[in-house]
């Protein structure tokens, strides 16, 4: 069966960077673009940005352009989303997602506090 | 970008009773090929978000057929024949035709 397996929370302190994991398995990886989604606490989802893991190539929001870095290792069928310069308003549950969301991991509580 | 507009934001239903969420679109969703992207998705309390309908009116994998979905262009809805216990959350509208894909802000569903 597909599923996308998230790395764990991290805490992270203004200023620095975090880098979050999606492990794919049940599916040909390099056959389905993965998305990156975040959540507030208490607010609703942020389309942040895509890669296609088949060449590598990604489409971020113009507001994450400049600070977001997606990134794949398709030995490991393995995407990465990195965010730098960290802010209190960064802090949200990321999620990963393949294709049109039809499957979804189960989200990475990132928390940016000093 | 594709403005998403959900209404109500929330939804108080007795079990057993139909819900019906409304979802409008700044542009139309309908592609050149013929086909309309617009998604529905539940987010269950503390879960990841869920597929329920893609397409504006086909179900996912699984899904029961009390939720159905129907629209065209700019305007769409989303509806539960009978509302049961397992169906509170949150559910989003989301387009799918262009970059930057954008999602609705949500109705919060929940039972009397």
């Amino acid at each position: 069966q597909v599923q996308l397996v998230q790395s764990g929370a991290e805490v992270k302190k203004p200023g620095a960077s975090v880098r979050v994991s999606c492990r794919a398995s049940g599916y040909t990886f390099s056959g389905h673009s993965i998305h990156w989604v975040r959540q507030a606490p208490g607010q609703g989802l942020e389309w942040m940005g895509w890669l296609n893991p088949n060449n590598g190539d990604t489409n971020y929001a113009q507001k994450f352009q400049g600070r977001v870095t997606m990134t794949r290792d398709t030995s490991i069928r393995t995407a990465y989303m990195e965010v730098s310069s960290l802010r209190s308003d960064d802090t949200a549950v990321y999620y990963c997602g393949r294709g049109t969301f039809e499957y979804w991991g189960q989200g990475t509580l990132v928390t940016v506090s000093s | 970008d594709i403005v998403m507009t959900q209404t109500p934001l929330s939804l108080s239903v007795t079990p057993g009773q139909p819900a019906s969420i409304s979802c409008k679109s700044s542009q139309s969703l309908l592609h050149s090929d013929g086909k309309t992207f617009l998604y529905w998705y539940l987010q269950k309390p503390g879960q990841s978000p869920q597929l329920l309908i893609y397409e504006v009116s086909n179900r996912f994998s699984g899904v029961p057929d009390r939720f159905s979905g129907s629209g065209s262009g700019t305007d769409f809805t989303l509806k539960i024949s009978r509302v049961e216990a397992e169906d509170v959350g949150v559910y989003y509208c989301m387009q799918n035709i262009q970059l930057p894909r954008t999602f609705g802000g949500g109705t919060k569903v929940e039972i009397k």
